[in-house]
This record gives C-alpha cells, sequence and structure tokens, in this order.
C-alpha cells in the first residue's frame, strides 16, 4: 500500500504563493493523486486530483513527476481563510475496492497577517 | 443539493449503550464511506459501499462495529456495545464514481460522539 509522507506544519503570510511535498515512494500505477482541505470541525472538501504532470483548477495545481513518487500541491497568494490541514491522498476507488484510502496525518497550513 | 448530510451532529452515551449513526449521500452518488477521525490516529476508512452492496469493510475495528446502506439515499453505522475509546468523530462520505473523478469524494459535517 502506498504510504504518504508530509511536512506536519507549515507556516506562510498573505499573498504568497505555498507549496506543500507529498512523499509517496511506492504509488502503484493505477493509483490516483487526490489532495484535501480540511477546516476544523468539518470534513475533509476535495480540492485537486492528477494521475500525472500537471492539473490546474480554480484554486490550486498539482504538479507529479514522472517518477509519481512524490507530488506537490501548489496554492497560489494565500488568504487567511486557507489556514487549514492539508491531506494528500494516493489511490483509487474501484468497483470492488477502495484501495489505500490512507489519509495520513496531514499539513498544517497556517497563514499568518 | 444540500450535499451529504449526517445525524445526529453530536452523540454523547455511555458506555455499553448502542449508537446508530445516519448518513445520507448526495443523490446520484453510487459510492458511500465512513471514516472516523480521532487525534492518534487520524481519519480512517471503515467501510465502502458501492452501489448499496459493501465492498470493502477491512477497516471495520471490530465485530462490534457494523453498517448498512438498505438503498441508495441512506446508511447507518451502529456500535454495540460501545466503548470508551469509541470516542471520534464519524464522518460520511458520498461519491460518483467514473471516469476522472476517481476519489473526488463529497464529506459530510460528522458525527462527534463521545463515550462516557
Amino acid at each position: 500500500l502506498a504510504k504518504t509522507t508530509q511536512p506536519i506544519s507549515m507556516d506562510s503570510y498573505e499573498g504568497q504563493e505555498v507549496n506543500i511535498t507529498c512523499s509517496h515512494n511506492n504509488i502503484a500505477t493505477n493509483d490516483y493523486i487526490t489532495w484535501y482541505q480540511q477546516f476544523p470541525s468539518q470534513g475533509p472538501r476535495f480540492i485537486i486530483q492528477g494521475y500525472k504532470t500537471k492539473v490546474t483548477n480554480e484554486v490550486a495545481s498539482l504538479f507529479i513527476p514522472a517518477d509519481r513518487k512524490s507530488s506537490t500541491l501548489s496554492l497560489p497568494r494565500v488568504s487567511l481563510s486557507d489556514t487549514a490541514v492539508y491531506y494528500c491522498l494516493v489511490g483509487r476507488i474501484s468497483s470492488g475496492s477502495a484501495r489505500q484510502l490512507t489519509f495520513g496525518s496531514g499539513t498544517q497550513l497556517t497563514v499568518l497577517p | 443539493d444540500a450535499g451529504v448530510i449526517q445525524s445526529p451532529r453530536h452523540e454523547v452515551t455511555e458506555m455499553g449503550q448502542e449508537v446508530t449513526l445516519r448518513c445520507k449521500p448526495i443523490s446520484g452518488h453510487n459510492s458511500l464511506f465512513w471514516y472516523r477521525q480521532t487525534m492518534m490516529r487520524g481519519l480512517e476508512l471503515l467501510i465502502y459501499f458501492n452501489n448499496n452492496v459493501p465492498i470493502d469493510d477491512s477497516g471495520m475495528p471490530e465485530d462490534r462495529f457494523s453498517a448498512k446502506m438498505p438503498n441508495a439515499s441512506f446508511s447507518t453505522l451502529k456500535i454495540q456495545p460501545s466503548e470508551p475509546r469509541d470516542s471520534a468523530v464519524y464522518f460520511c462520505a458520498s461519491l460518483l464514481r467514473g471516469p476522472g473523478s476517481y476519489n473526488e469524494q463529497f464529506f459530510g459535517p460528522g458525527t462527534r460522539l463521545t463515550v462516557l
């Protein structure tokens, strides 16, 4: 099973770009990489998902190198409201399994004014 | 859509009592998950249903835990008998599994369970 490793915490200032890297050395061929955001007293919220190279949506970018053993979530111009825990999730849900839906410990991002 | 609905939001019970947590997934979603979150163990997957059928229950901690999904719009997680170590936040999530959205789960607000 693909184990993920993320920094426990990160600090940033408003307006800066934040990059959070996740290591997943034994990712499987069919696994996808997904990032979630969680605020206190709320359920996790989907941010972005990718398989390889780069994916961008309206809130973030996800960079995945060719070997797929790591991935980097990039948040452009963070604000105070981006203070949350960010989880990297590696696996794939299919009709027959929910392989490796382990969220890990996450990264506590604190955005300072 | 109202999103994933869970009830109750908070539950306080005494050791040995039966606890039933409820979940209404997003209409049209074909997959449902139950998670448990604690400070010590983080977010753990308990069970996964696909089209109302339990597919993966390897995360269910022991026989005291059981989950059902009698139809596409309702699921329950039952703990009988409850123990203090079951105290946690329990999340339900649903997903429309298909090409390009393999892992995009929608989580409910959670049920905070306290077992005294």
